[in-house]
């Protein structure tokens, strides 16, 4: 079965250094989503990308956080200086589409924590 | 701003018995999914509902979409420890393409 690929599963970093996270969805999937989850809440959106555009980025801290998808398949999450408020799960979901039936698929997470 | 709001936020239950889950909101959502996410692991997609009024059933899993598409429950017979999980509710906001999640409801089944 297809799935959402994300590395590293864990990443631990002390604050003002840069880190970065990658997302392979899945095979055919046009859609992209970073999301980032506090322990116990919700996913919060962060970017999405429809192929290589990105479609929404309200939510996304651009003083710090920068994300990409140059050939419209995999992904790479950036946040430039960390900072202790970063430390969270961050997910990376797919879809085949846009449309608002369309159901997301999710990988593992790569789980931060900023020292 | 649309919002999904879960109640209960925890709920610790014995084996075998039953509970009920519900995901509600003010606004209209087209669709609602749900969501069960074990301890460092991404959500996973248990049900789409789309129509008003729709009941779906997932072995003891039964999940139901309000006949105004407002809100949404979801109820477990007999639960087992298996079941335990943070369980979300996700719809995409009017007039975007952004999905927005509910709150969450922890669940533990205890054996």
């Amino acid at each position: 079965e297809a799935e959402v690929a994300q590395s590293p599963r864990y990443k631990i970093t002390e604050k003002s250094q840069a880190v970065a996270f990658w997302c392979d969805p899945i095979s055919g999937h046009a859609t992209l989503y970073w999301y980032r989850q506090i322990l116990g809440q919700g996913p919060e959106l962060l970017v999405q990308f429809q192929d290589e555009s990105v479609v929404d980025d309200s939510q996304l801290p651009k003083d710090r956080f920068s994300a990409e998808r140059l050939k419209g398949v995999d992904s790479t999450l950036k946040i430039q200086p960390a900072e202790l408020g970063d430390s969270a799960m961050y997910l990376c979901a797919s879809s085949l589409g846009q449309d608002l039936t369309n159901e997301q698929y999710f990988g593992p997470g790569t789980r931060l924590t900023v020292t | 701003t649309q919002l999904l709001e879960q109640s209960p936020q925890f709920l610790s239950i014995q084996e075998g018995e039953n509970l009920t889950v519900y995901c509600n909101s003010s606004s209209v959502f087209s669709s609602l999914q749900w969501y069960r996410q074990e301890p460092g692991e991404g959500p996973v997609l248990l049900v789409t509902v789309v129509t008003g009024g729709e009941v779906k059933k997932l072995k003891r899993l039964t999940f139901q979409f309000g006949d105004a598409r407002k809100d949404s429950s979801l109820h477990i017979t007999a639960a087992q420890p298996g079941d335990t999980g943070l369980y979300l509710c996700a719809g995409p906001t009017s007039g975007t393409y952004k999905y927005i999640f509910g709150t969450g409801t922890r669940l533990k089944v205890l054996a």
